[in-house]
């Protein structure tokens, strides 16, 4: 069975350019996480969904990022203008719910110059 | 708040133990995990123990947990070439991978 599948795998944009990251979980896990690596620290959550509902999302800069996961499968991770600051790696991970292990993807390289 | 901290390098000669060392704040944290990211992959759970004991073993890996000084450790027995990576530590409140938070990792090198 395939893991957790993020695209693409690498991404350099300018700044102020829109970019979106593509994640599709485990078949049958509801439950889907976005987190931001920034280089040198460990993963920060940007937003939680249960199935296709946002649950958590206290971490994501609203003025610029916003995510869908309009199936409840699927899901895209958007930011509408990049700054330089965005420059991570952007991690999806999924689970099923209540259980202790999140299975994570490769991440996508985001570099903005 | 909750805060994890860890080591940011190890090394060590391969065949040697490695331990890597973490410290957390939460004291309601309920379990503790250890992930490993090899270069250029996403993170995979290695282990994780339940507040409420003390040690863990699987096979080379032994998790050791102080409470009262929240305190974790990984060790990890004959340490191979292809145990190189980052280790990070991470605390859950809610006892399920809702929760997550994560230290800034401590990179493990093995020297042959």
């Amino acid at each position: 069975e395939a893991g957790v599948v993020q695209s693409p795998r690498y991404k350099i944009i300018e700044k102020k350019q829109p970019v979106a990251f593509w994640c599709n979980p485990i078949s049958g896990h509801n439950t889907l996480y976005w987190y931001r690596q920034n280089l040198g620290q460990g993963p920060e959550l940007l937003i939680r969904y249960e199935n296709e509902e946002a649950v958590d999302d206290s971490q994501l800069p609203k003025d610029r990022f916003s995510a869908e996961r309009l199936k409840g499968v699927d899901s895209t991770l958007k930011i509408q203008p990049a700054e330089l600051g965005d420059s991570a790696v952007y991690l999806c991970a999924s689970s099923v719910p209540g259980e202790t292990e999140a299975f994570f993807g490769q991440g996508t390289r985001l570099t903005v110059v | 708040g909750e805060d994890v901290e860890q080591s940011l390098f190890l090394s060590v000669r391969e065949g040697d133990s490695s331990v890597i060392n973490c410290t957390y704040t939460d004291s309601s944290s309920t379990y503790l995990y250890w992930y490993k990211q090899e270069p250029g992959a996403g993170l995979q759970l290695l282990t994780y123990i339940f507040s409420n004991m003390d040690m863990k073993q699987d096979q080379r890996l032994t998790v050791l947990l102080n409470k009262k000084d929240k305190h974790l450790s990984l060790r990890i027995a004959d340490t191979q070439t292809g145990d190189s990576a980052i280790y990070f530590c991470a605390e859950s409140m809610g006892g399920s991978a809702r929760q997550l938070t994560f230290g800034s990792g401590t990179q493990l090198t093995v020297l042959p």
